[in-house]
């Protein structure tokens, strides 16, 4: 099984401030890399797709880099309707994801 | 519009079985795509579970293999979950979802609490 470390578990972030969500995989996914924004209550909603690609609807405040086991996602100038939980998830080899990050406001 | 509904009971005893209903509106299962079943525990772990794929072949997570089954309606444009000889490690939101073959999944059901509880 391919394991996904996601950090930090949780974090804490002002309005308008750059967070930054990482994922590292225990072996190299080749860009085999999605993220996931979910509120609660609600369904997961696809963010980015192969590490780096804009899901449609998608606001261009979020973006996703990364490479063989390194990966991060990347929400600039926060809003308010970002504060959700955010996953990873690699699908290199069947699909597993990572624990997860609960996003608050300041 | 697609959509993903899932259903079914919300309490199962130890040691019987786990049936879940996957309803989807605005795309038919054997048009493409993998259907999956994914499960989220309490503390946030989640867990793919397996799929059926839109020509009803299946594929299961090593570690269930023994006890899943899942299977489909496409008259009713449905798939199904059953997960056999449930404990209460088997506790968790259960979800079901669309994805491209083998890559992320674009379309989730709200998802469905189940206890496994005597």
């Amino acid at each position: 099984d391919i394991q996904m470390t996601q950090s930090p578990a949780s974090l804490s972030a002002s309005l308008g401030e750059t967070v930054t969500i990482e994922c590292r995989a225990s072996e190299d996914i080749y860009s085999n890399l999605a993220w996931y924004q979910q509120k609660p209550g609600n369904s997961p909603q696809l963010l980015i797709y192969d590490a780096n690609s804009l899901a449609d609807g998608v606001p261009s405040r979020f973006s996703g880099s990364g490479s063989g086991t390194q990966y991060s996602l990347k929400i600039n100038s926060l809003q308010s309707e970002d504060v959700a939980s955010y996953f990873c998830q690699q699908y290199n080899n069947y699909w597993t994801f990572g624990g997860g990050t609960k996003l608050e406001l300041k | 519009e697609i959509q993903l509904q899932e259903s079914g009971p919300g309490l199962v005893k130890p040691s019987q079985s786990l049936s879940l209903t996957c309803s989807v509106t605005g795309y038919t299962i054997t048009s493409g795509y993998d259907w999956s079943w994914i499960r989220k525990f309490p503390g946030n772990k989640m867990e793919w579970m397996g799929y059926i794929s839109n020509s009803g072949s299946t594929n299961y997570n090593p570690s269930l293999k023994i006890r899943i089954s899942i299977t489909r309606d496409t008259s009713k444009n449905q798939f199904f979950l059953q997960l056999n000889s449930v404990t209460t490690e088997d506790t968790a939101t259960y979800y079901c979802a669309r994805s491209p073959l083998l890559q992320w999944f674009d379309y989730w059901g709200q998802g469905v609490m189940v206890t496994v509880s005597s």
